[in-house]
């Protein structure tokens, strides 16, 4: 089946450092992506999506890149702080067939900030 | 708006047990449910998407015997792990889709841990 993973498992910045965590999808049937943060011990929340039909959103301190062509996707937080030490997963939504609906998480980014 | 709780958050039983995990959208209607299970460090792995009045649609591998999912109102969704054992320790975690917004966004709730004896 088709899975949407990770570049790189780990992140560590300094505060105040700008950072950006990838993610590879290989479903080019999937049209929506979203942006999970998960703190230990709890449920992932929401940070940002962004629609197959655009290539960049920007949230609070937060921005996606969609490129579609290499099937990439980034997140990107400015001006990190230790609050945002997390683990941020991606995820995708396919567009059709049985699988409509769904999420795919992909493996997760241990994100690291030092005070 | 957008919050999902769940119900217990910790919970420890006997193998062989049942345990019930509730999942409540608070602030808004939720046609639709999902059940994930999540391992330490691991990713969430999708268990079955729960349909508020038909029956849940389970992925492969999860045993909907083992795993029974009831979605009986807009609001509500439970996960009853039926005999559990051992290997059935995990953190269990629902999401819900709002039922009259666009889009596709899950909300997730802050998750059950399971520890079975």
């Amino acid at each position: 089946g088709e899975s949407v993973g990770l570049h790189l498992p780990t992140l560590s910045v300094q505060e105040g450092d700008n950072s950006i965590i990838n993610c590879a999808y290989s479903n080019s049937a999937s049209d929506y992506f979203i942006w999970y943060k998960q703190e230990s011990g709890k449920g992932p929340q929401f940070i940002i999506d962004i629609r197959s039909n655009m290539d960049k959103r920007q949230g609070q301190r937060v921005t996606v890149l969609l490129n579609k062509t290499v099937k990439h996707l980034s997140l990107q937080i400015a001006a990190t702080q230790p609050g945002d030490s997390a683990v941020y997963f991606c995820a995708e939504n396919s567009a059709g067939g049985t699988s409509y609906g769904k999420l795919t998480f992909g493996q997760g980014t241990i994100l690291t900030v030092h005070p | 708006g957008a919050v999902v709780s769940q119900h217990p958050s910790r919970v420890i039983c006997k193998s062989g047990t049942s345990v019930k995990i509730e999942c409540r959208s608070l602030d808004f209607q939720a046609t639709t449910m999902f059940w994930y299970r999540q391992f330490p460090k691991k990713s969430l792995m999708l268990m079955a998407t729960s349909n508020e009045g038909s029956k849940a649609t389970y992925e492969q591998g999860v045993e909907k015997d083992k795993f029974l999912i009831n979605h009986a109102s807009l609001t509500l969704s439970t996960l009853t792990v039926t005999s559990a054992h051992p290997e059935d320790s995990s953190f269990y975690i629902c999401s819900a889709k709002r039922a009259t917004l666009p889009g596709e966004t899950q909300y997730f709730g802050p998750g059950t841990r399971l520890l079975v004896l």
